[in-house]
């Protein structure tokens, strides 16, 4: 079945290390990926989306990587700080349809350890 | 700045009572959505909007409505609360016409008794 889903439900990382949290999703019509972060008690927050005519792109210290081939996404975060600790979630449209509606993976916990 | 909100942020409600969450954007945006999010669920569709008068069902809308009379407004209305229906519950707009981007809200955490 249709399914975006995370490997990891978390990662725990050295503070100032690199992180990187990977999606995997299996319709090959999708064709906008959004990262989101969560952090607690709040509403998710827009990291960085990318678009399927696009393998790579960068933001302020978060990249991400999109595989079609593989049918695989990741967000990678250089120089990893305490404040990045949250849940984050990846996120797909079927943009086909143009019907706005967004598929969200589990989400992934990311520890940053001091 | 241009925001989204919702209120009340917590709510605690009986069995059976109505109870109506409240959804404010004011970036103009032409969609509208109701999430809920619940541990080893992740986010959950309820429903959602494309513009004034539209609504639609999303993968977790029975006990649940939204009407949409302008552009800044999407209530969610529990028709009879259940105690299944505790959870967070988010609410997003995205501009639409093929911008997917989902801006969220900070969340309504509802519990009922």
């Amino acid at each position: 079945g249709e399914n975006v889903g995370l490997h990891l439900p978390t990662l725990s990382v050295q503070e100032g290390d690199n992180s990187i949290i990977n999606c995997a999703y299996s319709n090959s019509a999708s064709d906008y990926f959004i990262w989101y972060k969560q952090e607690s008690g709040k509403g998710p927050q827009f990291i960085i989306d990318i678009r399927s005519n696009m393998d790579k792109r960068q933001g302020q210290r978060v990249t991400v990587l999109l595989n079609k081939t593989v049918k695989h996404l990741s967000l990678q975060i250089a120089a990893t700080q305490p404040g990045d600790s949250a849940v984050y979630f990846c996120a797909e449209s079927r943009g086909s349809s143009n019907t706005g509606k967004l598929i969200f993976g589990q989400g992934t916990t990311l520890q940053v350890k001091p | 700045d241009a925001e989204i909100t919702q209120s009340p942020r917590h709510k605690i409600t009986e069995t059976g009572r109505q109870v109506t969450l409240a959804c404010h954007q004011t970036w103009n945006h032409n969609n509208m959505f109701w999430y809920r999010q619940d541990l080893g669920h992740g986010l959950r569709l309820i429903h959602y909007s494309y513009g004034v008068q539209d609504t639609n069902k999303g993968e977790v809308s029975d006990g649940y409505s939204v009407s949409r009379s302008n552009t800044e407004d999407l209530p969610l209305t529990l028709e009879s609360a259940a105690s299944s229906q505790t959870s967070v519950y988010f609410c997003a707009s995205s501009r639409g016409f093929g911008t997917d981007t989902q801006y969220f809200g900070p969340g309504t955490r509802l519990t009922v008794l």
